[in-house]
């Protein structure tokens, strides 16, 4: 079965522009996460999905943050406008309902805020 | 919500022998609690996870037990190989639902051939 896919893989930007991530599930998972994770840390759950509808995002920095998920399978994570603090690896997971909680994660986007 | 600790943070073995990593929670109705092998530069993988229902699992050389009255759970890898190096993170559940977790901070095992 295929994984999850996300680009672009690498991101180089300066503080204050937008960035755009893409995450592609594995084909019939209907819940979707996005992850932040900081060198040296674990993931951080930024937002989940469950389907098209969002089941949290308590921990989305919703002043510059935003994701979607239209259609409820592609999803994108946007930045607008950057900090330096946000430099990271955006990890996007998905877990099929009814078969357990095991979440299959992509590769990730590194992102360098400069 | 959830916060789990994850101990040590850097762990060196010779190859061979065991490690051990260990974590802690604090809700005590968390149920599930997987654990993630990150490679470097590679996304993490699930290895092995335990449910609260049983107190040890385990899957060739990686096992896991869990002590739901200290709240704690730890995973054991035996006769450790250099593909073993990797970064492992614990999880648990955040705010009672297993389908959002809390990770640990992490370990760095490095295993010396």
């Amino acid at each position: 079965e295929a994984g999850v896919a996300q680009s672009p893989r690498y991101k180089i930007i300066e503080k204050r522009q937008s960035v755009a991530f893409w995450c592609n599930p594995i084909s019939g998972h209907a819940t979707l996460y996005w992850y932040q994770q900081i060198l040296g840390q674990g993931p951080k759950l930024l937002i989940q999905f469950q389907n098209n509808g969002v089941v949290d995002d308590s921990q989305l920095p919703k002043d510059r943050f935003s994701a979607e998920r239209l259609k409820g399978v592609d999803s994108t994570l946007k930045i607008q406008p950057a900090k330096l603090e946000d430099s990271a690896v955006y990890l996007c997971a998905s877990s099929p309902i009814g078969t357990g909680e095991t979440q299959y994660f992509g590769p990730g986007t590194r992102l360098l805020v400069l | 919500g959830e916060n789990v600790e994850q101990h040590p943070s850097t762990l060196s073995v010779q190859e061979g022998d065991s490690a051990v990593i260990k974590c802690t929670y604090s809700d005590s109705a968390s149920n599930y609690f997987p654990w993630y092998k990150q490679e470097l530069g590679k996304r993490p993988q699930l290895i092995i996870d335990i449910r609260s229902n049983v107190g040890e699992k385990k899957d060739q050389r990686i096992a896991v037990t869990l002590n739901k009255t200290a709240k704690h759970f730890s995973l054991h890898i035996t006769e450790t190989q250099p593909e073993d190096s990797a970064v492992y993170f614990c999880a648990a559940p955040a705010g009672g639902s297993a389908r959002q977790l809390t990770f640990g901070s992490g370990t760095q095992l490095t295993v010396l051939p």
